[in-house]
C-alpha cells in the first residue's frame, strides 16, 4: 500500500496563476482532510471531505476550493495564487468519517508563490 | 484556532537522556493525539489517549492526561539521535464530524 500520495512535491507559481494540487489514498478511508503548514503556526485545516461526495470548511478556508472526485481522491485548487498562501500543504485520511482515531498524512507539497 | 499549545517550543537534549514535552489545551476534548514529524516529511502518529485514560504506553513513549489542568506529556526515554523531529498534540473535542486541531509543536534536537 502506497498510503497517502501527494503530487507534486514542489511547485512554484507566480501571483495569479492556478493550480490544482492532487491527493489520493489506498487504504479506504471515509475521510479526508487538506491542511496547511507555516513556520511556527503547526497545521491549520484548509477543508476535509467527511465522505466520499460531501466537503466543508475548516480553519482557512479563503482562496481555496477542493473536490472529492471519488473515495479515493481529494484535490486542492488555488484559482489565483496569492503570496499568502505560500506554504506547505499536507493530505490526510482518517478511516471513519471523524477523528477519532489517528490521521494519516502524505509527504506535502511545497509551494511558493513569487 | 489552535487548540494545543506545547512547551517548550524547542528543547536540545544529549542521546540517552529523557525528553518530556508538555501540551496544554482550552476546551474539554474526546481524545488527544501526538504526531511526530521528520524534517521535510509529512506527520506521523505516535499515540492516541482517550479523555478517561490517564497515562498510555508505547515502547519508548509514555503518555499521561490531565483533563482536570487540560495538559497532557509525552515522555520519551532513553533519547536517540533518530527521535529529532517535531512533535505534535492534536486534540478532537468529539462530534459527528469533529477535527483534529494541532498545535505550534515542540522541535526535539537528540545531540549524539
Amino acid at each position: 500500500n502506497a498510503g497517502v500520495t501527494q503530487t507534486p512535491k514542489f511547485q512554484v507559481l507566480k501571483t495569479g496563476q492556478s493550480m490544482t494540487l492532487q491527493c489520493a489514498q489506498d487504504m479506504n478511508h471515509n475521510s479526508m482532510y487538506w491542511y496547511r503548514q507555516d513556520p511556527g503556526m503547526g497545521l491549520r485545516l484548509i477543508y476535509y471531505s467527511a465522505s466520499e461526495g460531501t466537503t466543508d470548511k475548516g480553519e482557512v478556508p479563503n482562496g481555496y476550493n477542493v473536490s472529492r472526485l471519488n473515495k479515493r481522491e481529494f484535490s486542492l485548487r488555488l484559482e489565483s495564487a496569492a503570496p499568502s498562501q505560500t506554504s506547505v500543504y499536507f493530505c490526510a485520511s482518517n478511516p471513519r468519517s471523524a477523528s477519532y482515531n489517528e490521521q494519516f498524512f502524505g509527504p506535502g507539497t511545497r509551494l511558493t508563490v513569487l | 484556532s489552535q487548540q494545543g499549545e506545547e512547551d517548550p517550543q524547542a528543547l536540545s537534549i544529549q542521546e540517552g537522556e529523557n525528553a518530556t514535552m508538555n501540551c496544554s489545551y482550552k476546551t474539554s476534548i474526546n481524545n488527544l493525539q501526538w504526531y511526530r514529524q521528520n524534517s521535510g516529511r509529512g506527520l506521523v502518529h505516535l499515540i492516541l489517549i482517550r479523555s478517561n485514560e490517564r497515562e498510555k504506553h508505547s515502547g519508548r513513549l509514555r503518555v499521561t492526561l490531565d483533563t482536570s489542568k487540560k495538559s497532557s506529556s509525552l515522555l520519551i526515554t532513553a533519547s536517540r539521535a533518530a527521535d529529532t523531529a517535531s512533535y505534535f498534540c492534536a486534540t478532537w473535542n468529539g462530534g459527528s464530524q469533529g477535527n483534529l486541531i494541532f498545535g505550534k509543536g515542540t522541535k526535539l534536537s537528540v545531540k549524539p
